[in-house]
């Protein structure tokens, strides 16, 4: 398959607690993106992270990058139940597409 | 931001029909737009990669003459559905390319077919 994997498939977490979610990819990338999918609805970007780079802060996200690996974490703070949703990585080669891992699906129980 | 359209945003068809989903970007140009389809609980998968002015690139095992794809100007491209039936129903995602890195997504048609 040419997707990547992402581990857990679920998580479900008490609101106020952290959420941590890791990708694996298979190729070598310019940059992983990580996105948010509300229930039926269209992508939401969150943040990027060049093959450069090693970890990366976006407001109460924290992306990691281990290139040697090919691995990504994203790790969610202090989460709301607001942040419920499915929360996709997505690889860029440079090919100019992007490759998705399957997805973790986020509950925050109030 | 940059902001991506899909019309219509959910649509019922009969077997054997054809369905014409459009995407547009409101704000920006973008040379490459990209149509993904994704089934329930799973994640996107890319169906092809449709260049403004030139033929759509197709991923392996996606029969290009079922899902055409028009690109005619720089913030519309659509994907016709043709000749559908039950398991093309799906949740069809676009996202267009303004620069070198970034995609911005549609939010979706739901396709049903009866």
């Amino acid at each position: 398959s040419q997707q990547g994997e992402e581990d857990p498939q679920a998580l479900s977490i008490q609101e106020g607690e952290n959420a941590t979610m890791n990708c694996s990819y298979k190729t070598s990338i310019n940059n992983l993106q990580w996105y948010r999918q509300n229930s039926g609805r269209g992508l939401v970007h969150l943040i990027l992270i060049r093959s450069n780079e090693r970890e990366k802060h976006s407001g109460r996200l924290r992306v990691t990058l281990d290139t040697s690996k090919k691995s990504s974490s994203l790790l969610i703070t202090a989460s709301r139940a607001a942040d419920t949703a499915s929360y996709f990585c997505a690889s860029d080669s440079g090919a100019q597409k992007l490759v998705f891992g399957q997805g973790t699906r986020l509950t925050i129980n109030p | 931001g940059a902001v991506v359209s899909q019309h219509p945003s959910w649509v019922i068809c009969k077997s054997g029909t054809s369905v014409k989903i459009e995407c547009r970007s409101l704000d920006f140009q973008a040379t490459t737009m990209f149509w993904y389809r994704q089934f329930p609980k799973q994640s996107l998968m890319l169906m092809a990669t449709s260049n403004e002015g030139s033929k759509a690139t197709y991923e392996q095992g996606v029969e290009k003459d079922k899902f055409l794809i028009n690109h005619a100007s720089l913030t519309l491209s659509t994907l016709t559905v043709t000749s559908a039936h039950p398991e093309d129903s799906s949740f069809y995602i676009c996202s267009a390319r303004p620069a070198l890195h970034e995609q911005f997504f549609g939010p979706g048609t739901r396709l049903t077919v009866l």
